[in-house]
C-alpha cells in the first residue's frame, strides 16, 4: 500500500494564526485530495490538490481560508488560515492512482495518518 | 444534508460471533460503495467495495451487501476477532468518480473476549 506521511501529526494552535501541513507520499501519484474530520463528524472533502495548478474547492471552502499548494506529484501542502476553535479537526490528505508494483491503483483511495489541530 | 449515514455510532460484538455494520444513503446517482477501517491515531484504510452492478461482494472474513431499491448496504464481518475493533466508515461515489468520496460518520466497533 501507498506510505503516506503527514507533518505535524498534531498542533495547538492560537485564534488568527495559521498553520501549514505537509503531505509526503513515497511514490507518484495521479490525484491528492485534503479532508477534514470535525469531532463526532464524517469525513468532508476539503478540496482536491491540482499539481501545477490551483486546488478545486469543495462547496463550502475556499482558497483564502485553506490555501493548498502542489509542487510535485509527491508532495501538497494545506495551510489553515486565520484560525478559530471551529476549525480545529484531523486534517487528512489522501492519494488516488498510486503506482504500486507497476500496476496503476486506478480507484482505491489512501489516506495520510492524519493530522489533529487544535485551536484555542 | 447527510447523504450517507450511520446511524450506529458504536457497536459491540463477541469475539467469534459476527459482526453487522449498515450504512444507509439518500443520493441515487451513488454508483460506487466502500467500507474503510480507522484505528486510532491512524488515517481510514480500504477494506472492500462494491459496484452498483452487484449486490454481494466477498473478500475473506468481509462481506459487502447492497440492497439499492431500500439505499441501504451493509459489512458482514465473520467471524469478529478482537483486531478487528476500529471505527468503520462507510463511503459512496457518484457517476463512476471513485476519487471523490462522500462519508459516513462511522461505527465504532468493539470486538470483546
Amino acid at each position: 500500500s501507498a506510505v503516506i506521511s503527514q507533518k505535524p501529526s498534531r498542533d495547538i494552535c492560537q485564534r488568527g494564526t495559521s498553520l501549514t501541513i505537509q503531505c509526503q507520499v513515497d511514490s507518484q501519484v495521479t490525484m491528492m485530495f485534503w479532508y477534514r474530520q470535525q469531532p463526532g463528524q464524517s469525513l468532508t472533502l476539503i478540496a482536491t490538490a491540482n499539481q501545477g495548478s490551483e486546488a478545486t474547492y469543495e462547496s463550502g471552502f475556499v482558497i483564502d481560508k485553506f490555501p493548498i499548494s502542489r509542487p510535485n506529484l509527491t508532495f501538497s501542502t494545506l495551510t489553515v488560515s486565520n484560525m478559530s476553535p471551529e476549525d480545529s479537526s484531523i486534517y487528512l490528505c489522501s492519494v488516488v492512482g498510486y503506482v504500486t508494483s507497476g500496476r496503476k491503483r486506478g480507484d482505491e483511495q489512501f489516506f495520510g495518518p492524519g493530522t489533529r489541530l487544535t485551536v484555542l | 444534508d447527510q447523504q450517507v449515514k450511520q446511524n450506529s455510532p458504536s457497536l459491540s460484538v463477541q469475539e467469534g460471533r459476527i459482526s453487522i455494520l449498515n450504512c444507509d444513503y439518500t443520493n441515487s446517482m451513488f454508483d460506487y460503495f466502500l467500507w474503510y477501517k480507522k484505528y486510532p491515531a491512524e488515517g481510514p484504510t480500504f477494506l472492500i467495495s462494491i459496484s452498483s452492478i452487484k449486490d454481494k461482494n466477498e473478500d475473506g472474513r468481509f462481506t459487502v451487501f447492497l440492497n439499492k431499491s431500500a439505499k441501504h448496504l451493509s459489512l458482514h464481518i465473520v467471524p469478529s476477532q478482537p483486531g478487528d475493533s476500529a471505527v468503520y466508515f462507510c463511503a459512496a461515489s457518484a457517476y463512476g468518480d471513485a476519487s471523490k468520496l462522500t462519508f459516513g460518520t462511522g461505527t465504532r466497533l468493539q470486538v470483546t473476549l
